[in-house]
């Protein structure tokens, strides 16, 4: 069965430190990958996303992902995270489903706190 | 350009009860499907609308419905409601069937509360 996994549940940074969030899924097919970030009480906003091409991609916000067949991760990054970065951060995959339409299946998510 | 927009923003029921949850997509798109975020958990996939058929199911019960109406906006119903129904309900717009390079863009949610 299809899953993404995010190892780490909860995520603490110091302002201006660099972030990197872990993201493994299993899939047959080559995937379509997404990191999306919460806000409290908010909906989902898209940071990247990741189709083809270039393995590294790069979002909004100032981050980036790399996508590594080799190691089946979509690893999220952040050079220097500022503090309006704490959120819950999902990473998700499109499946096509039997009927031809595509569904997202998201991992648990990485809440993370940034220490001024 | 208006986005995504979902009603209400917070609903407080009883067990039992039924509900009704409304979505009106992204302009231009034609395809909503619906996630239910449990507390702590990453969105699940409920189902999915276009051209007013559910095209794709996820693992829910049949209390859980949905409707597509001409201009693409949707409902989502859910019946006998049991307190695990509690969560977060997101709907999400895109364009077209089976383009997963069409971006879905997510609404705010709902915020369903069962007492």
């Amino acid at each position: 069965a299809q899953s993404v996994t995010q190892p780490d549940i909860h995520i603490t940074v110091s302002e201006g430190a660099s972030l990197e969030l872990r993201c493994n899924y299993s899939y047959g097919a080559t995937p379509y990958l997404f990191w999306y970030v919460q806000s409290p009480g908010q909906g989902l906003q898209l940071l990247l996303k990741y189709f083809s091409g270039d393995t590294l991609v790069q979002g909004i916000k100032g981050f980036e992902a790399e996508f590594k067949r080799s190691q089946s991760s979509f690893n999220l990054r952040k050079p220097s995270v500022h503090w309006s970065d704490a959120a819950e951060y999902f990473c998700a995959v499109a499946r096509r489903t039997t009927s031809g339409t595509y569904k997202y299946i998201f991992g648990t998510g990485t809440r993370l706190k940034v220490l001024a | 350009d208006a986005g995504v927009t979902q009603s209400p923003t917070h609903l407080i029921k009883t067990r039992g009860q039924q509900v009704t949850l409304r979505c009106s997509p992204k302009s231009g798109h034609d395809t909503v499907s619906w996630y239910q975020q449990a507390l702590g958990q990453g969105p699940q996939f409920i189902f999915q609308y276009y051209e007013e058929e559910e095209r794709q199911r996820g693992n829910f019960p049949d209390r859980f419905s949905g409707h597509q109406f001409p201009n693409y906006s949707s409902e989502l119903n859910v019946n006998a409601l049991l307190l695990g129904d509690s969560a977060l309900y997101l709907c999400a717009s895109s364009l077209g069937l089976g383009q997963a390079y069409n971006e879905q863009f997510f609404g705010p949610g709902t915020r369903l509360t069962v007492l």
